[in-house]
């Protein structure tokens, strides 16, 4: 199985909104990822969680909040984002540093 | 730092043909990996492909294969009989083999496959 989900699949939200995406994996893997992607561009890193502690933080605006509440489970809390920040956010996670990332479907944001 | 070149924004093939997407990378490391992913109109990255560059023969999953030259930093990806569910945004992508998580994409090759 290697599946990665993500919730909800499309998002939209005004920019004095609170919301949060979740992403699961069932894979018993320990690093999670979270990406963001624009149309038509790669995806750039966000954050990256290595045992449930977050390892890479890239230079992300606070506005953008991840939570690992356990190895399965990875959150992305939003708050006050800007309509820039709409865009595809993806959910990966891997077995360990070493071995290849398995990407979730995706939940697509709309900043209004 | 390590860079990922894609040099074809665009690629075409017709079904059943074969197509080779080009990839270079810049890097002074010599244990790394090189990764290909797939991102069709549905959204969902799709790992196609793998390489070690410790192992010098070319990986291959069925009608993808890689032709890998790491003197030269170059990584294409095959694609043998190709399909009208190949058309896709495919990626190449390097990764560190020690200490970082953190791939680093190409910024893409648009493949169409005409029927």
């Amino acid at each position: 199985d290697t599946e990665v989900t993500q919730t909800p699949k499309h998002l939209v939200m005004g920019m004095t909104n609170k919301k949060s995406l979740k992403c699961e994996q069932h894979m018993g893997h320990r690093a999670m990822y979270w990406y963001k992607q624009k149309a038509k561009k790669p995806p750039e890193l966000m954050f990256v969680y290595s045992y449930e502690k977050l390892s890479i933080n890239e230079s992300v605006p606070s506005r953008f909040s991840p939570e690992c509440p356990n190895s399965s489970l990875l959150n992305l809390h939003l708050h006050a984002l800007q309509p820039e920040d709409s865009a595809l956010y993806l959910c990966a996670s891997s077995r360990g540093i070493n071995y290849e990332q398995y990407f979730g479907p995706g939940t697509r944001l709309t900043v209004t | 730092a390590q860079t990922v070149t894609q040099s074809q924004p665009e690629m075409s093939v017709q079904e059943a043909e074969t197509v080779t997407l080009s990839c270079t990378y810049d890097t002074s490391e010599s244990d790394y990996y090189l990764f290909w992913y797939k991102q069709p109109p549905s959204r969902q990255m799709i790992l196609v492909i793998r390489q070690e560059a410790y192992k010098q023969q070319n990986a291959t999953e069925n009608r993808f294969s890689v032709n890998f030259q790491k003197a030269a930093k170059s990584f294409s990806l095959k694609i043998s009989d190709s399909q009208l569910g190949d058309a896709a945004m495919y990626f190449c992508a390097y990764r560190s083999q020690g200490g970082s998580e953190k791939l680093v994409f190409g910024k893409g090759t648009k493949l169409t496959v005409n029927p």
